[in-house]
This record gives structure tokens, C-alpha cells and sequence, in this order.
């Protein structure tokens, strides 16, 4: 089956640092999904991938769906506190197919 | 995005004893989505439940163990049964969710503990 690593595992940064973070996969995906979970609750979709190649941002956070398709990375520019949370990739093979999720990247932000 | 809600937020139970989770959305959606996050790890598809005909299940999971209803295109039900210590984990529904760009909504999920 796929399976996609994620890295790095955690991170601590201060307030005001930019973070990488990113995910490989063994297969080809046609979706990248990036999630971010904060205790307690569900994860809360934060970009979603369409095409390769593809660039999106949401406010301080851009992801790239890869040109071999089996990688994307989350970049969060001028952390902050709030940023604090687990990150998950996600991909899909095809439309309706089952996600594969990585293993996370639990982001400490220190004020 | 779609709005779901889920029941029991928590729950603590004894072993042996079942526990069914309930999952209604506000849009009607095809297909609905159960995933186990065990404690500080990833999410693991259980099963996908299309509303008329059997949820199917992923490799490791099975019917007797978690069954599935999925009544109408609105709501679903997990239930985790025959439970053990192994089982305690958050246990979250998931919808494909064309108001988010098709991305997938989870709901907020069941932290299981069983005792």
C-alpha cells in the first residue's frame, strides 16, 4: 500500500520564524490535502492540491503539490503562537479514493 | 465548509462493553468516512459507508468488530464493540466536502478510553 513520510517529525521555532514541512510518497497521488489538529478537536483542512506544480497559498501558509507528483511541502511564513498544533499531509490517488495520511509534524512556537 | 457533529465527545467504558458513535451532517454527502487516531499517532482509515449497501472495511478492521449504519445520507453510526484497553482512542467521521473545495471535513471526534 502507499505510504507517506512526513518530516520532520516536530519542531520548535520563536515566534516570528518561517517553518518548512513535507511529505513523500512511494506512489503517485493526485491530491495533496494538509490538515492541521489542535487538541482535542478534528483535523481542519487548510490547503488542498490539485494539479502538479500547483502553488497555494492561505493567508501565512503556502503548499506545492510536487512535479513528480509524490511529494508536497507546507511552508508557514511569521509564526506565531496559535500556529501551535500537529500538521498532516494527506493524499489521494484518485477522486473518492482513500486518504493516506502522514505521521504529522507536532509545531511548538515559543512567544 | 460542512458542519458535522459527533457524539460522544468523550467517553470512558468498561471492557467488554460496546460503544456506538454517532455522526450527522448538514448536507447530504455520498459517502462517509470513520478513522482511528490511537494516542499520538496518525489517522488510520476504519471503513467507508455509502448510505444503501455495507460499509466497507479497511485491511485489519472488520464488521463484528466495528459495524456500520449508514441510514440515510445525513447521518452514520460506529460502533466499537467487545472493547478492550487497545481500543481507547479518538475515533473521528470524515465527509468529501465540495464546499471546502472538495477537500475532506472531519468532525471533532470521540476520545475513547476504555477502563
Amino acid at each position: 500500500g502507499q505510504q507517506l513520510n512526513q518530516s520532520p517529525q516536530s519542531m520548535f521555532i520563536q515566534e516570528g520564524e518561517d517553518v518548512s514541512m513535507n511529505c513523500t510518497s512511494s506512489s503517485i497521488f493526485n491530491t495533496w490535502l494538509w490538515y492541521k489538529q489542535d487538541p482535542g478537536e478534528g483535523p481542519v483542512l487548510l490547503i488542498a492540491l490539485y494539479k502538479a506544480g500547483e502553488l497555494t497559498s492561505n493567508g501565512r501558509l503556502t503548499a506545492q503539490f510536487g512535479i513528480t507528483r509524490k511529494d508536497s511541502f507546507l511552508n508557514i511564513s511569521a509564526s506565531i503562537p496559535s500556529d501551535v498544533g500537529i500538521y498532516f499531509c494527506a493524499g489521494q490517488e484518485t477522486s473518492g479514493s482513500r486518504l493516506t495520511f502522514g505521521e504529522g509534524t507536532q509545531l511548538t512556537v515559543n512567544p | 465548509s460542512a458542519v458535522i457533529s459527533q457524539k460522544p465527545s468523550r467517553d470512558i467504558c468498561q471492557r467488554g462493553t460496546s460503544l456506538t458513535i454517532q455522526c450527522q451532517v448538514d448536507s447530504q454527502v455520498t459517502m462517509m468516512f470513520w478513522y482511528r487516531q490511537q494516542p499520538g499517532q496518525s489517522l488510520t482509515l476504519i471503513a467507508t459507508a455509502n448510505q444503501g449497501s455495507e460499509a466497507t472495511y479497511e485491511s485489519g478492521f472488520v464488521i463484528d468488530k466495528f459495524p456500520i449504519s449508514r441510514p440515510n445520507l445525513t447521518f452514520s453510526t460506529l460502533t466499537v464493540s467487545n472493547m478492550s484497553p487497545e481500543d481507547s482512542s479518538i475515533y473521528l467521521c470524515s465527509v468529501e466536502d465540495y464546499r471546502s473545495n472538495y477537500g475532506y471535513t472531519f468532525g471533532s471526534g470521540t476520545r475513547l478510553t476504555v477502563v
